[in-house]
């Protein structure tokens, strides 16, 4: 499996964006780019993902490096429900497992 | 529309006995994957479930088993229990060939 490589931890201040980076500069073409989250005590949470072009939605924007061996995802305002792990996961295109890595844990500050 | 629920949240057991955890997917979801998190760790992928068939499988020993029924649920067996399998099993649901999973709040197993 392509491996990820992420910061252990993050702080952050409320209503202000928080970048989270990923390295992966062994991913192949037809790897996607997941990101999931995972609240104290609740499982995994689907945040976004993408194959080579930027991404946003609802909960956050992905933006992916022009050679694919980074990714940031970028959380525009933080709030206290934002504080998780966050992981940043390769999936191969034919591949239906999740291969999650200790992630990033993300404290945000009042 | 009830998300992913599973059964039961807590359960404790000693070495050597077998365990059954229960997952019903999220409504319209035909696949079932299970995963296991230790504490402080990432979950690690057990196996997934379609169509009542193990598709894919993750690198865990055959005391590892599951069963996905007509109804989409599934079931994960695990047997001869051992203290590291003390840990937050994870039931996720998704429809084939797309790409989200949908995780439930999982099951604390603690094996004594």
């Amino acid at each position: 499996d392509a491996k990820t490589t992420q910061p252990n931890s993050m702080e952050s201040n409320e209503e202000e964006p928080v970048h989270l980076p990923c390295n992966h500069s062994t991913i192949s073409g037809t790897d996607y780019i997941h990101w999931y989250r995972q609240l104290p005590s609740q499982g995994p949470e689907y945040v976004i993902h993408g194959l080579t072009s930027n991404v946003n939605n609802r909960m956050a924007s992905l933006a992916i490096a022009e050679d694919r061996k980074s990714s940031t995802l970028i959380l525009h305002r933080a709030t206290l429900r934002d504080a998780a792990v966050y992981y940043c996961i390769l999936r191969p295109m034919n591949d239906y497992k999740l291969s999650f890595g200790a992630g990033t844990t993300v404290t945000v500050r009042a | 529309d009830a998300g992913v629920t599973q059964s039961p949240t807590h359960l404790i057991k000693t070495r050597g006995q077998q365990v059954t955890l229960r997952c019903s997917p999220k409504s319209g979801h035909d696949t079932v994957s299970w995963y296991q998190q230790a504490l402080g760790q990432g979950p690690q992928f057990i196996f997934q479930y379609y169509e009542e068939e193990e598709r894919q499988r993750g690198n865990f020993p055959d005391r590892f088993s599951g069963h996905q029924f007509p109804n989409y649920s599934s079931e994960l067996n695990v047997n001869a229990l051992l203290l590291g399998d003390s840990a937050l099993y994870l039931c996720a649901s998704s429809r084939l060939r797309t790409d989200t999973q949908y995780f439930g709040p999982g099951t604390r197993l603690t094996v004594l």
